[in-house]
C-alpha cells in the first residue's frame, strides 16, 4: 500500500505546454521531496518542502506543500523535452526519519518536441 | 568528485540462491541507505545505516541484510531469492545530519530466474 498516491501515473504533452503533478496521502508528513529519475539512473533529487503551504519554486519548476502537511503538487512551466522523466514525491514522517522516505509510485512524464 | 557507486550493474540469480550487491557512497558521506525500486510500486525503504550501525529497517523479511564497513561503504545480501524479488536496488548515501539529501546511485538490477 502506497502512503503516498501520484496522480496522473502518465502524462504526455507538447513542449511549451504546462503540466502540474500531484501527491497526496491522508498522513501528515514533516517533510516532502520531489525527485526526477531517468532510464538507467538513481532519483535526483529537485527540492525539499518542510512548512506547510510553502511554495519553492526553481527557474520553470514551482513546488508547493499543502497547509496540513499531507499533500504537495509539482507544477511546470512551459515544459521542455529535457523534462521527460519519472518524477517521484517522497516524506519523511518525522524530523529524524529523513533517510526512511516514503514513495510515491511515479509519475513519468515525456515532453516531446 | 565521484558520486555513489554500485556494483553490480546487472546481476541474474535462480530461486534460492543469494545475491550480493555493494555500494560505495560519495567521499564524506558516513550514512547509507539501501531502497527497492520495483516495477510498478516505487521505491521501498529497506535499510539505513550510520557510521557501521544499522539505525533503521524497512518491512522487509530477514534474509534481506546488509552491513556497512569502517570506510563506510556497505553491502546488501539476500537470500533465499525469490521471484518477487527481482528489482532495482538502489543505494544512496549522506553526511550524518542528513539533513535530507540524499545521494543516489543508478542500482543494481537483480533479475531472478
Amino acid at each position: 500500500t502506497q502512503l503516498l498516491e501520484q496522480s496522473p501515473q502518465f502524462l504526455s504533452i507538447q513542449e511549451g505546454e504546462n503540466l502540474t503533478v500531484y501527491c497526496n496521502s491522508s498522513s501528515v508528513f514533516s517533510s516532502l521531496q520531489w525527485y526526477r529519475q531517468e532510464p538507467g539512473e538513481g532519483p535526483v533529487l529537485l527540492v525539499t518542502v518542510v512548512t506547510g503551504g510553502e511554495v519553492k519554486k526553481l527557474k520553470r519548476l514551482t513546488f508547493q506543500f499543502g497547509d496540513a502537511r499531507k499533500d504537495s503538487s509539482l507544477h511546470i512551466t512551459a515544459a521542455q523535452p529535457g523534462d521527460t522523466g519519472l518524477y517521484l514525491c517522497a516524506g519523511a514522517k518525522t524530523t529524524d526519519s529523513w533517510g526512511k522516505l516514503q514513495f510515491g509510485a511515479g509519475t513519468q512524464v515525456v515532453v516531446t518536441p | 568528485e565521484a558520486g555513489v557507486t554500485q556494483s553490480p550493474t546487472h546481476l541474474i540469480k535462480t530461486r534460492g540462491q543469494q545475491a550480493t550487491l555493494r555500494c560505495s557512497p560519495i567521499s564524506g558521506h558516513t550514512s547509507v541507505y539501501w531502497y527497492q525500486q520495483a516495477l510498478g510500486l516505487g521505491l521501498q525503504f529497506l535499510l539505513w545505516y550510520d557510521e557501521g550501525e544499522e539505525r533503521n529497517r524497512g518491512n522487509f523479511p530477514p534474509r534481506f541484510s546488509g552491513r556497512q564497513f569502517p570506510n563506510y561503504s556497505s553491502e546488501l545480501n539476500v537470500n533465499a531469492l525469490e521471484l518477487e524479488d527481482s528489482a532495482l536496488y538502489l543505494c544512496a548515501s549522506s553526511f550524518p545530519s542528513g539533513a535530507n539529501v540524499l545521494t543516489f546511485g543508478a542500482g543494481s538490477r537483480l533479475t531472478v530466474l
